[in-house]
């Protein structure tokens, strides 16, 4: 069966600093790959979704990236975080006519 | 701008009533749909999925969708206590050869016991 890991679990990061999350997922090749995030008291945001290793398509233009190295894992990162970009982010992946999450990394940057 | 309307509620309903939580999507063009259900603190998980015109049944939840009106709906029967979360409606984005869903902004369901 398939699962996806994130982690961390639980991030706090001082604004201005570095982030990066991983996202992998078992059991399956060439998934379709997508990271989202979930605001305080608002709606799930696509943020990149990626259709094989090094292609990265990019929803809302902001200071995050994403990086696919490999056919089961996806990154994302940022070079400097703002106050704007805590929230609960979400790896997902597309099965058959299905898209499930991972478990999500809950940020906060002060 | 696709988008996929939901009350945010919350909606309260008396353990083993029926609740009844609503959706409508602009794109027409759409043909799949999706309700995943978040607990506090917690990822979205699926639930039910709804490709065709009419209802579809798995255990005590209910899906139906009408593509003529744009509306999809879930029905918990037999609500419990533990059906208490936000429901999430996902619609399946029409045109190009990639998956992407558009969720709503939740519905969130209290279950009082």
């Amino acid at each position: 069966s398939q699962t996806i890991h994130q982690w961390p679990a639980t991030l706090v990061q001082p604004v201005g600093s570095p982030l990066s999350l991983e996202c992998t997922v078992e059991g399956t090749s060439n998934p379709n790959l997508y990271w989202y995030r979930q605001a305080a008291g608002r709606g799930l945001q696509l943020l990149f979704y990626s259709v094989g290793i090094g292609q990265i398509s990019s929803e809302v233009p902001q200071n995050l990236s994403a990086s696919r190295p490999q056919d089961r894992q996806f990154i994302l990162s940022s070079k400097k975080l703002l106050l704007s970009d805590s929230g609960f982010y979400l790896c997902a992946w597309t099965g058959k006519e299905t898209q499930y999450f991972g478990p999500g990394t809950r940020l906060l940057v002060l | 701008q696709k988008e996929v309307e939901q009350n945010s509620g919350p909606l309260s309903v008396p353990e083993g009533a029926i609740a009844s939580l609503n959706c409508t999507y602009s794109d027409r063009g759409s043909q799949s749909f999706f309700w995943y259900r978040q607990y506090s603190g917690k990822s979205p998980e699926l639930i039910m999925f709804i490709y065709s015109n009419g209802d579809k049944e798995d255990g005590r939840f209910t899906a139906q969708l009408n593509k003529a009106s744009q509306y999809v709906s879930l029905l918990i029967r037999d609500s419990q206590p533990s059906d208490s979360a936000t429901y999430l409606c996902a619609v399946r984005d029409s045109g190009g050869s990639n998956y992407k869903l558009t969720f709503g902004k939740g519905t969130l369901l209290t279950v009082n016991p």
